[in-house]
């Protein structure tokens, strides 16, 4: 059990729409970082929150955005789906460049 | 950039049998390594890590030594069990965590 809980565990949803993944953390972790793992892959660094600000992107556009809030949870948004978006979405926290906590993932399809 | 190569899997084992998974990394710096284990519908849990040269990782009888003059972190355990069988991935931190693709290991009875 790692604390960090995700909602939805799984989403379908049609190109062109948008979608909001959710996280929180019992132990209030003041960092939290968003990963996307395609299927057969490792996770690829989405963008990482501290202190409610982004502080550090990795190489995905715009439409992928997010918020972290006073309590620390923290929401990912993505705009435009596009088939390619299907994944698992993982949210973890800990420290800045050691994120210890993983949730168990949102896994997203896009049709 | 840095990036993470890891062996291709599956490798299958049987119980009681040695493991290695090799892994080998490119960096412009001294990242931090890390082996993360992920089981069948969950999350990544972190496995070990080793912070600098030759500090060697451990737990739950997995080892893994860094080695800046080979640029490898190859994982090991002198005796696997069913209860193993996930999918592990090497890592390193530069700012955020880069993952290898991981490699599949399963272990029969």
């Amino acid at each position: 059990e790692t604390g960090v809980t995700q909602s939805p565990t799984h989403l379908i949803k049609t190109r062109g729409q948008q979608v909001t993944l959710r996280c929180s953390s019992q132990s209030g972790h003041n960092t939290v970082s968003w990963y996307q793992q395609a299927l057969g892959q490792g996770p690829q660094f989405i963008f990482q929150y501290y202190r409610e600000e982004e502080n550090g992107r990795g190489n995905f556009p715009p439409r992928f955005s997010g918020l972290q809030f006073p309590n620390y949870s923290s929401e990912l948004n993505v705009n435009a789906l596009e088939l390619d978006d299907s994944a698992l979405y993982l949210c973890a926290t800990g420290g800045l460049n050691s994120p210890l906590h993983f949730g168990n993932g949102t896994r997203l399809t896009v049709t | 950039g840095d990036s993470v190569t890891q062996m291709e899997g599956p490798v299958t084992l049987s119980e009681e049998a040695f493991l290695t998974i090799n892994c080998t990394y490119t960096a412009t710096g001294y990242p931090s390594l890390f082996w993360y284990v992920q089981y069948p519908g969950e999350g990544l849990q972190l496995l070990l890590k080793a912070t600098k040269a030759d500090d060697k990782g451990s737990n739950k009888g997995f080892e893994a030594t860094y080695r800046k003059e080979t640029t490898s972190f190859h994982l090991e355990k002198g005796s696997v069990q069913v209860s193993d069988s996930a999918v592990y991935f090497c890592a390193l931190s530069d700012r955020q965590l880069i993952f290898g693709t991981g490699t599949r290991l399963q272990v029969f009875p």
